[in-house]
């Protein structure tokens, strides 16, 4: 059972551009969770999705930041016009009934 | 809103010793779960803690829940160096999505 998938590992943009970053849950995993990471910190909530719905965005910035879950394919964090202070760890976790999270392996993104 | 707080911060041992870190909350939680992240590797979930007063054993590590379900502990007995990285808790009140502690690093010192 292939755990919790994020690409890309690293991602390098400069700054305006826009970030996008996926994640796939474990399989029959219906809840996705994305959370923030900044060296020496801990992992800060931005949005729990499931398919097809946001469920609670209330750590996510109103600009600039949008992320998905669609009936198909990945969740997708998208990050439009992205400055300096963007660049974090940025964390995917899924669970099957929002109980105990499993993590992906994150992207650093480094903005330029 | 609800913050969860960990101390200490930083802990340095001799590998052998024992070290405990801490966790409060600013609310009553319905459960804690304490994480484990290696350095430049991703959390991984130990143990969740519902019932109050609850103590769960993991080989080494001990997690305490208190009483009042606002503060939880963990407890590592003779520190190996396979222990190194940092510890996490995270609590959930209702339904809300889980809030990190901001971690505790531990170094193991062989």
């Amino acid at each position: 059972n292939a755990g919790v998938m994020q690409n890309p590992r690293h991602l390098v943009r400069r700054r305006g551009q826009e970030a996008r970053l996926r994640c796939s849950p474990m399989k029959g995993h219906s809840h996705v969770y994305w959370y923030r990471q900044l060296p020496e910190e801990g992992l800060k909530f931005m949005v729990y999705l499931q398919k097809e719905n946001i469920i609670d965005e209330s750590g996510m910035p109103k600009e600039r930041f949008s992320a998905e879950f669609p009936k198909e394919g990945p969740s997708i964090l998208r990050i439009q016009q992205v400055v300096r202070g963007d660049s974090a760890a940025y964390f995917c976790a899924s669970s099957p009934i929002g109980e105990k999270l499993f993590f992906g392996s994150g992207t650093q993104l480094s903005v330029l | 809103g609800q913050q969860v707080m960990q101390i200490p911060q930083y802990q340095h041992v001799q590998e052998g010793e024992d070290f405990t870190t801490y966790c409060n909350s600013s609310t009553t939680l319905s459960n804690i779960q304490w994480y484990k992240q290696r350095p430049g590797g991703h959390p991984v979930f130990l143990i969740q803690l519902v019932k109050s007063g609850e103590v769960k054993k993991q080989k080494r590590l001990t997690f305490q829940f208190g009483e009042a379900k606002k503060n939880s502990s963990l407890h590592i007995t003779a520190t190996q160096t396979t222990d190194v990285g940092t510890y996490f808790c995270a609590g959930r009140t209702g339904n809300t999505p889980l809030v990190f502690g901001k971690g505790t690093r531990l170094s193991v010192i062989a």
